[in-house]
């Protein structure tokens, strides 16, 4: 069966926009997770869907947003661009137990 | 604070030997931990997982040992292979009180280089 799908897989931006990164998981998994993956901070959680609500959400500030639809499909939002937003952004997902994650290739993001 | 790190951050090896890689962990209430393996340009791959009413678990060429006691987790790689060569990360998922915490806290990784 089809893996964690991520679109983009790359992008770049200025500082000042915003984007949007697009996660479809796995058929079947209900719960989506996205981490942000940078050389200095490893990988550090931004927030957690299941069923179109967000069960849990990481120390990122109000820029970083996100949301489920009723197909499991996560978008996840980034507002007001940084530099040090430059980072490969994951996203996991999972039946929607505490097992099993599974992640994507990621979309890499660079702000210019 | 919880947190999850890794021992060593790099570990080179001969093919054929077998190789194993450290994490310890800080959150005793951690009942869930995985491997992962996470090759350039690529996502986390899943190796194995391990709850913690376990002490050891096998896949293939793959063994993970948890120890609680002293809060250590290790992955073993038997008969490394060039294709090993890879970052690995352990991560940890917990429980906070009054209900699930659906996430994963992640060490900073192992990079794992094979010599042939």
């Amino acid at each position: 069966k089809a893996g964690v799908t991520q679109t983009p897989r790359y992008l770049i931006k200025t500082r000042g926009q915003q984007v949007t990164l697009s996660c479809s998981p796995i058929s079947g998994h209900r719960s989506v997770s996205w981490y942000q993956q940078t050389p200095g901070q490893g990988l550090q959680f931004l927030f957690e869907y299941f069923s179109e609500t967000q069960r849990n959400k990481g120390n990122f500030p109000g820029r970083f947003s996100g949301r489920q639809f009723s197909n499991s499909r996560s978008e996840m939002n980034v507002s007001t661009l940084e530099l040090g937003d430059s980072a490969l952004y994951l996203c996991a997902s999972t039946v929607g137990g505490n097992y099993g994650y599974t992640f994507g290739s990621g979309t890499r993001l660079t702000v210019v | 604070g919880e947190s999850v790190g890794l021992h060593l951050p790099t570990l080179s090896v001969q093919e054929g030997d077998n190789s194993i890689i450290n994490c310890a962990y800080s959150n005793s209430a951690s009942d869930y931990f995985i491997w992962y393996k996470q090759e350039s340009g690529k996502g986390p791959q899943f190796i194995i997982d391990i709850r913690s009413n376990m002490d050891k678990r096998q896949g293939q060429r793959v063994t993970v040992l948890l120890n609680k006691t002293v809060k250590h987790l290790s992955l073993q790689i038997a008969a490394t292979q060039p294709g090993d060569s890879a970052v690995y990360f352990c991560a940890e998922n917990s429980e906070s009180s009054g209900g699930s915490n659906y996430k994963l806290t992640f060490g900073k990784g192992t990079l794992l280089t094979v010599n042939p």
